[in-house]
C-alpha cells in the first residue's frame, strides 16, 4: 500500500546537536507538511511545501529548516537542538485541492 | 491571523450519549474543514470533512455542521461507544487551500 514513512521513529539527542528527521511517501502527492504535536497544543505547522521549488514557513518555523530533495522526500532539520523541541513530529502529504492529509507514523524526539 | 480554535480540550461522556466538539476559524476564504481522530499511540486519520458549499454532512454516527457566516463548525458523535475514545482535531485550510491548520485537539473519553 502507498504510505508515508518517517525515520527515525524515536530519537534521543543532546542539546546543541544537529538532527535530521526524514519523510518519504509513495502516494505521489505533491504537497508535504511537517507538524509537531505537544499535549494541549494540538498539531502545529512547522513548514509546508507545494512542490520541490515551493517551500513555506508555518506557524512555528524558528529553530527548524527543511529540504525537499524530491517530490517524494521532505526532511526536517534542527540545526542546534534545544530541550523545548522535545515533541512528537508528524509528516503529512496531500494532493492539490480540498483533499485528505495522510500522516506518517510520527517521530518521537527527546532533547536532553 | 490564520487560526483555528477548538473547544473543549477534554470531554467525558457516558456510553450512548452524544458528544459535540466546536471549532472556529479566522479566514472567510477558508473552504475546507476536515476532522481527524487520533487513537492512543497512532497517527491522526480523517474521519469526516466538509466543504464550504454545504452546511451539513453525515456519515453513520458522526456529522459535521458548518456555519460560514459565524465562521464555526462542529463535530457531532451520537450513540457514543468506548472505541470513540481518542483525541479529535479539527482543521481549516488557508493560503488557497495549501496550508492546513489544526485546532488544539479534544480528548474524548467515553465511559462504559
Amino acid at each position: 500500500d502507498a504510505d508515508v514513512t518517517q525515520t527515525p521513529r524515536n530519537r534521543i539527542t543532546k542539546t546543541g546537536k544537529r538532527i535530521m528527521l526524514e519523510c518519504s511517501q509513495t502516494k505521489g502527492h505533491d504537497r508535504m507538511y511537517w507538524y509537531r504535536q505537544d499535549p494541549g497544543l494540538g498539531l502545529r505547522l512547522i513548514y509546508y511545501s507545494f512542490d520541490v521549488k515551493d517551500i513555506n514557513k508555518g506557524e512555528i518555523s524558528d529553530g527548524y529548516s527543511v529540504s525537499r530533495q524530491a517530490q517524494a522526500k521532505f526532511s526536517l532539520s534542527l540545526e542546534s537542538a534545544i530541550p523545548n523541541q522535545t515533541a512528537l513530529y508528524f509528516c503529512a502529504t496531500r494532493t492539490a485541492g480540498n483533499t485528505e492529509a495522510f500522516f506518517g507514523q510520527g517521530t518521537r524526539l527527546t532533547v536532553v | 491571523g490564520e487560526n483555528v480554535e477548538q473547544h473543549p480540550s477534554t470531554l467525558s461522556v457516558q456510553e450512548g450519549d452524544s458528544a459535540v466538539i466546536k471549532c472556529t476559524y479566522s479566514d472567510s476564504a477558508s473552504n475546507y474543514f476536515p476532522w481527524y481522530k487520533q487513537e492512543l499511540g497512532k497517527r491522526p486519520q480523517l474521519i469526516i470533512d466538509i466543504r464550504s458549499n454545504v452546511g451539513e454532512k453525515k456519515d453513520q454516527r458522526i456529522a459535521v455542521t458548518l456555519n460560514k457566516t459565524a465562521k464555526h463548525f462542529s463535530l457531532h458523535i451520537t450513540e457514543t461507544q468506548p472505541e470513540d475514545s481518542a483525541v479529535y482535531f479539527c482543521a481549516a485550510t488557508y493560503n488557497q487551500g495549501g496550508k492546513l491548520i489544526f485546532g488544539q485537539g479534544t480528548e474524548l473519553s467515553v465511559k462504559p
